[in-house]
C-alpha cells in the first residue's frame, strides 16, 4: 500500500476527447507529482504541487494539460483535445518515494 | 544538465545468476534511489542512498552509491522468476523532482 489510490485505473478515448484523472492520497501529504511512462521509458515529469500550489510545470505539459490540487489534497489532471501522443500511463507521486498504481490512457 | 545513463538496457539470465544494473551520471548527484517495477505494474520503491560509498543491503540486493556520488549500482545475488521487472535509478531534479533512468529491464529464465 503505496498510500496513493488513482482513478480511473484504465481509459480508453477517442483522439480529440478530453479526459480527468483524478489521484487521491490517503492523508495529506505537502508534495504531490504527476508523472507519465511511456512504454520501455522511465517515469517523466510533468507537474507537482506543494499543498494547493503549482510549482513546477515540465515542458512536456503542453497547453493542453492542466492539474489542480484544491486545498491541498487530492489532485486532478485534465488532458483536452487528445492525440494518440498522449497514450501512457499516469502516475500520481507523494512524498519522493510512492507511486500511485496509474491509470493508463489510450487514445484511439 | 543532469542526466542518468543506465546499462544494461535489457539483461537475460538463467535463473540463479547474479545480475547488476548500473546507473552513472556525469554530475554530482545529491542522492539516488532505486525502484522495482513489474510487467503491468507501477514503480516501487526499493532504497534511497545519500552517502558517498554507501552500500546497503536487502536480502539478496545489494545497493551501492559510488564515492564520487557520481554512479550507483544495484546487483541481485542468485536471481528468482520473482525479480522479473524493470529497475529504474532516480535522483533529485533542479526543478524539486525526481528524474528517472530509463530502466534496466531484467528477464529470469527458470
Amino acid at each position: 500500500d503505496t498510500g496513493v489510490s488513482q482513478d480511473p485505473r484504465h481509459k480508453i478515448t477517442k483522439r480529440g476527447q478530453n479526459v480527468t484523472f483524478r489521484c487521491d492520497p490517503i492523508s495529506e501529504h505537502n508534495r504531490l507529482y504527476w508523472y507519465r511512462q511511456t512504454l520501455g521509458q522511465g517515469p517523466e515529469f510533468l507537474t507537482y504541487f506543494q499543498n494547493e500550489a503549482q510549482l513546477e510545470k515540465s515542458r512536456l505539459l503542453s497547453d493542453r494539460f492542466s492539474a489542480e490540487r484544491p486545498k491541498g489534497s487530492f489532485s486532478t489532471l485534465e488532458i483536452q483535445r487528445t492525440e494518440q501522443g498522449d497514450s501512457a500511463m499516469y502516475l500520481c507521486f507523494r512524498d519522493e518515494q510512492f507511486f500511485g498504481p496509474g491509470t493508463r490512457l489510450t487514445v484511439l | 544538465g543532469q542526466q542518468v545513463m543506465q546499462i544494461p538496457q535489457y539483461q537475460h539470465v538463467q535463473e540463479g545468476e547474479d545480475f547488476t544494473t548500473y546507473c552513472n551520471s556525469s554530475t554530482t548527484l545529491s542522492n539516488i534511489q532505486w525502484y522495482k517495477q513489474r510487467p503491468g505494474g507501477h514503480p516501487v520503491f526499493l532504497i534511497q542512498l545519500v552517502k558517498s560509498g554507501e552500500v546497503k543491503k536487502q536480502k539478496r540486493l545489494t545497493f551501492q552509491f559510488g564515492e564520487a556520488k557520481k554512479n550507483s549500482s544495484l546487483h541481485i545475488t542468485a536471481t528468482q522468476t520473482t525479480d522479473v521487472g524493470t529497475y529504474f535509478c532516480g535522483y533529485g531534479g533542479s526543478q524539486g523532482n525526481l528524474i528517472f533512468g530509463k530502466g534496466t529491464k531484467l528477464s529470469v529464465k527458470p
